[in-house]
């Protein structure tokens, strides 16, 4: 079957680093999504690897192990506006008509 | 300005009511696809297309109707709706190629009272 898990709910301090974990199974596999959502409002690309490893951008960073199933999201220098839900997507054959998403990560960032 | 452009924003209907959610690129996009999102649930996509004239169905088409008579432009019907429909809908679009992102339309929430 096709699933990814990402945990439900996280809580930081504003300033400081968080990772979000993602584990995925898809058969086929052709990349992996980090996406931003804001509470009632559409989600917004940040990230695709389809390569093992690490992409730096800015304060987000996004790291893929294929052979695991294996993904983060690490945010630092976490702002308040950062208090989202992150949503792990994997796209298991070319272009986007199959990507899977998971239910998500709502991230509380605290003062 | 590149957008996806999904109306209405919010939406109150009763049983029975026929409805359709309009959604429109500006991108020039090949596919497109609905999506509805449920707390716990995440984005279940219900039809997609690949092209003027194809589409198929997603995880969750049960209830619902899609149309892509031009490239622009993907309404949502829902000849009869129902309770279980009452949701988060989101209309999104990208380009048919390996590893390319969607861009989301602002979301319609439907309540089927």
């Amino acid at each position: 079957g096709q699933n990814i898990d990402q945990p439900t709910e996280m809580t930081a301090t504003e300033g400081a680093i968080v990772q979000i974990n993602c584990t995925y199974q898809t058969s086929g596999f052709n990349g992996l999504f980090w996406y931003q959502q804001h509470a009632g409002e559409a989600p917004t690309f940040l990230s695709y690897n389809v390569l093992d490893g690490l992409e730096e951008k800015g304060r987000f960073s996004s790291f893929l192990s294929r052979s695991k199933g294996y993904s983060y999201l690490l945010l630092k220098e976490l702002q308040m506006k950062d208090s989202a839900s992150y949503l792990c997507a994997a796209a298991p054959d070319t272009g986007g008509f199959k990507t899977i998403f998971g239910a998500g990560t709502r991230l509380f960032v605290k003062a | 300005e590149a957008q996806v452009t999904q109306n209405p924003r919010y939406l109150i209907t009763v049983t029975g009511k026929k409805l359709t959610v309009t959604c429109s690129q500006n991108m020039n996009h090949e596919y497109m696809s609905w999506y509805r999102q449920d707390p716990g649930l995440g984005l279940r996509q219900i039809y997609y297309s690949m092209n003027v004239e194809v589409t198929d169905k997603g995880d969750v088409p049960e209830g619902y109707k899609v149309s892509r008579k031009e490239k622009r432009n993907f309404p949502l019907i829902l000849e009869s709706p129902s309770p279980n429909q009452t949701s988060l809908y989101f209309c999104a679009s990208s380009l048919d190629r390996g590893g390319e992102k969607l861009f989301f339309g602002s979301g319609t929430q439907l309540s089927v009272l």
